[in-house]
C-alpha cells in the first residue's frame, strides 16, 4: 500500500518569497505522482501532474516539482508567491495503473503574509 | 471546459436520517471516483466506479452504497446518518480509457448531520 507524507502542515511566507512544499511517498510500485489546490470552501483543483518522463514537472500559476526517485519526493516550488497563492496543498499518489485510488497527504497550509 | 459536477452542495440532515449524493462525470470520463474529505483532514477514498462497475473499495461503511448509471453519473447514498458522516464529499472522474490517472474533482457536497 502507499503513503505519502508532507512534512510541514503549515508554511507561512512573505509575498514574492520563494516556497518549497515537501512531500514524501513510499510504495512497492510505480507511482503516478499530484499536488491539488483548496481553497477555502472549494474544491481541489489540479496543479500538476508527474506520469512518466521529465523529471521537472510546470504545472499552473507558476508552480513546479521534481519527482526523485532515490529520495521518493515530489517537492513543490514557486520562485515569488503571492498573497492569493494562500490555501491548502494537497500531495497525491496513486498507483501506476489508469483508475486506481487516490492516496493523499495530510496537506500543508500555505500562508502568505504581506 | 466542462468540470465535474455534483449536487446539492449544501446537505443537512437529522441522526439517523437518509441523505442521496449525486456526481456527473466530466463528458466522455469513465471513471468516477468518491472521496470523503472530514474537518481539517485530509481526503480519503470511499469507492470508484469504472463503466458503470464497481472498480475499487475503500474505507465506505457498510451504511454507505453507491452506483453508476447508463449515462455515467454517480450516486452516493448515505443511510443511518451519524453525526461523524459530517464532512465534504468530493465526486472525481477520469478517463481511464485514455490510459491516464489524472483525476477531476467537483465542487464537493457539505454534508451537515445534526
Amino acid at each position: 500500500a502507499q503513503s505519502v507524507t508532507q512534512l510541514d502542515s503549515q508554511v507561512p511566507v512573505f509575498e514574492e518569497a520563494p516556497v518549497e512544499l515537501r512531500c514524501n511517498y513510499s510504495s512497492s510500485v510505480s507511482v503516478y505522482l499530484f499536488w491539488y489546490v483548496q481553497y477555502p470552501n472549494q474544491g481541489l483543483q489540479l496543479l500538476l501532474k508527474y506520469l512518466s518522463g521529465s523529471t521537472l514537472v510546470k504545472g499552473i500559476n507558476g508552480f513546479e516539482a521534481e519527482f526523485n526517485k532515490s529520495q521518493t519526493s515530489f517537492h513543490l516550488r514557486k520562485p515569488s508567491v503571492h498573497i492569493s497563492d494562500t490555501a491548502e496543498y494537497f500531495c497525491a499518489v496513486s498507483e501506476g495503473d489508469a483508475g486506481n485510488m487516490l492516496t493523499f497527504g495530510g496537506g500543508t497550509r500555505l500562508m502568505v503574509k504581506p | 471546459a466542462a468540470g465535474v459536477i455534483q449536487s446539492p452542495r449544501h446537505l443537512i440532515k437529522e441522526k439517523r436520517e437518509t441523505a442521496t449524493l449525486k456526481c456527473y462525470p466530466i463528458p466522455r470520463h469513465d471513471t468516477v471516483y468518491w472521496y470523503q474529505q472530514g474537518p481539517g483532514q485530509d481526503p480519503q477514498f470511499l469507492i470508484s466506479f469504472y463503466e458503470k462497475m464497481q472498480s475499487d473499495k475503500g474505507s465506505i461503511p457498510d451504511r454507505f452504497s453507491a452506483q453508476q448509471f447508463s449515462d455515467y453519473h454517480s450516486e452516493l447514498n448515505m443511510s443511518s446518518l451519524e453525526l461523524g458522516d459530517s464532512a465534504l464529499y468530493f465526486c472525481a472522474s477520469s478517463f481511464r480509457l485514455a490510459g491516464t490517472d489524472t483525476q477531476y474533482f467537483g465542487p464537493g457536497t457539505r454534508l451537515t448531520v445534526l
